[in-house]
């Protein structure tokens, strides 16, 4: 079965870079059928989805957040990244990998079927 | 942007009991919605998916209904292992956008 596995420094200083990894085994990032997700955590907003990204590098954002992150797919290694810049600690919170399983027709919505364990980052100097 | 709204914020009920968890959506968003479960320390769960379909693995005392902007998430039979925190989350195609509702708190009474 399909396993995603987030890596990346647990601690970022204010105005810097966040940036985050997912591994993805069990599966192949270059399914045609799904997208790769970024979606936090905070204390301040709960479940926020960041944005996701298609094999193809096709890559869709939240508009609140659009300025200022960048997801990314490396089929070779069977892995997708998160960059967020200039973060805050409104940026504070667990950030979660996960698979969103999209459409198999124009109505429809099959929800996100395979999350990471999830990775808390904190920004403080 | 796409907003959910989630009610009752925490609901106390027993093991056994029928648990009706709402979600409203500020425009329509056909039956692209979702519902997931959420324990501490750990990732959110699917458990329906396309407003009525249990995902894979899901027992059947969960079921979904609606479509539009109301729609519910139905616990039949609570088991101790229920109890846990449930989101709602939509999907739009244009513009294309996620968005999850503010979650309920389902505790024991």
């Amino acid at each position: 079965q399909v396993q995603l596995q987030e890596s990346g420094p647990g601690l970022v200083k204010p105005s810097e870079t966040l940036s985050l990894t997912c591994t993805v085994s069990g599966g192949s990032v270059s399914s045609g059928s799904h997208y790769w997700s970024w979606i936090r955590q905070t204390p301040g907003k709960g479940l926020e989805w960041i944005g996701y990204i298609y094999y193809t590098g096709s890559s869709t954002y939240n508009p609140s957040l659009k300025s200022r992150v960048a997801i990314s797919v490396d089929t070779s290694n069977n892995q997708f990244s998160l960059r967020v810049r200039s973060v805050t600690a409104a940026d504070t919170g667990v950030y979660f990998c996960a698979r969103d399983a999209g459409a198999t027709s124009p109505l429809n919505y099959n929800g996100v079927d395979v999350w990471g364990q999830g990775t808390t980052v904190t920004v403080s100097s | 942007e796409i907003v959910l709204t989630q009610s009752p914020a925490t609901l106390s009920l027993s093991p056994g009991e029928r648990a009706t968890l709402s979600c409203w959506a500020s425009q329509s968003v056909g039956t692209s919605l979702a519902w997931y479960q959420q324990k501490p320390g750990q990732a959110p769960r699917l458990l329906i998916y396309d407003a009525s379909n249990r995902a894979t693995g899901i027992p059947a005392r969960f079921s979904g209904s609606g479509s539009g902007t109301d729609f519910s998430l139905t616990i039949s039979s609570l088991e101790p292992e229920d109890f846990a925190v449930y989101f709602c989350q939509q999907r739009s195609k244009w513009p294309p956008e996620i968005t999850f509702g503010q979650g309920t708190r389902l505790e024991i009474k």
